[in-house]
């Protein structure tokens, strides 16, 4: 158990509308990270967080934000979802402690 | 960009045979290796690491083999079981600074096991 919760787990909304994802850590874990899985793509960095306030982007960062006020807490929003953000997004934490990268149980979004 | 990539993408096995799911790097810079199963509905599963200072690593039932010269890793799990049915990633980083976590992953592995 890496101490991460993901919510919603499952979430169906409508092109253009915005989308938060939430990602809650129990132990205050620096960084955080947010992938997304697709079939045929595997797992995809979209941004992830050394700190807080501190973001950058990863491989598929457009069309998302983030934000961690807050270190057990990391955000991802779709400002204006699209059929193609359809996905199985994950969260992941890096234990520094073991220096490995755990994953959350993922949210589902359909984007219709 | 590089990428980290599977030879084989689906796998069958009797229970209490012996497994290899192999996997390809392309990225020379890339010094940290981890394998993770996934099941269906679930997260990736955190299984074994490996570090690009080492050329093999045992775990409980499962060993990496990391060959740097032909950018290869294998994963090895002894005595399959019917539990070990779910699909297998590897993935690569550079273990240095901000840059560690930013994982590229292959595209998996099924591994069906049958009793």
């Amino acid at each position: 158990d890496a101490g991460i919760t993901q919510s919603p787990r499952h979430k169906v909304t409508e092109t253009g509308t915005p989308v938060t994802l939430r990602c809650h850590q129990t132990e205050n874990h620096r960084y955080m990270y947010w992938y997304r899985q697709d079939p045929g793509h595997g797992l995809r960095l979209i941004h992830y967080s050394y700190g807080v306030k501190d973001t950058d982007k990863g491989e598929v960062s457009d069309g998302y934000s983030v934000s961690r006020s807050k270190t057990e807490d990391f955000l991802l929003t779709l400002e204006s979802a699209t059929s193609s953000q359809t996905s199985v997004y994950f969260c992941a934490i890096r234990k520094t402690e073991v220096n490995t990268i755990y994953f959350g149980e993922g949210s589902w979004l359909t984007v219709v | 960009g590089e990428s980290v990539g599977l030879h084989l993408p689906t796998l069958s096995v009797q229970e209490g045979d012996n497994s290899i799911i192999n996997c390809a790097y392309s990225n020379s810079a890339s010094d940290y290796f981890i394998w993770y199963k996934q099941e269906s509905g679930k997260g990736p599963q955190f299984i074994i690491d490996i570090r690009s200072n080492m050329d093999k690593r045992q775990g409980q039932r499962v060993t990496v083999l990391l060959n740097k010269t032909v950018k290869h890793l294998s994963l090895q799990i002894a005595a399959t079981q019917p539990g070990d049915s779910a699909v297998y990633f590897c993935a690569e980083t550079s273990a240095g600074g901000t840059s560690y976590g930013k994982l590229t992953f292959g595209q998996g592995t099924i591994l069906t096991v049958h009793p």
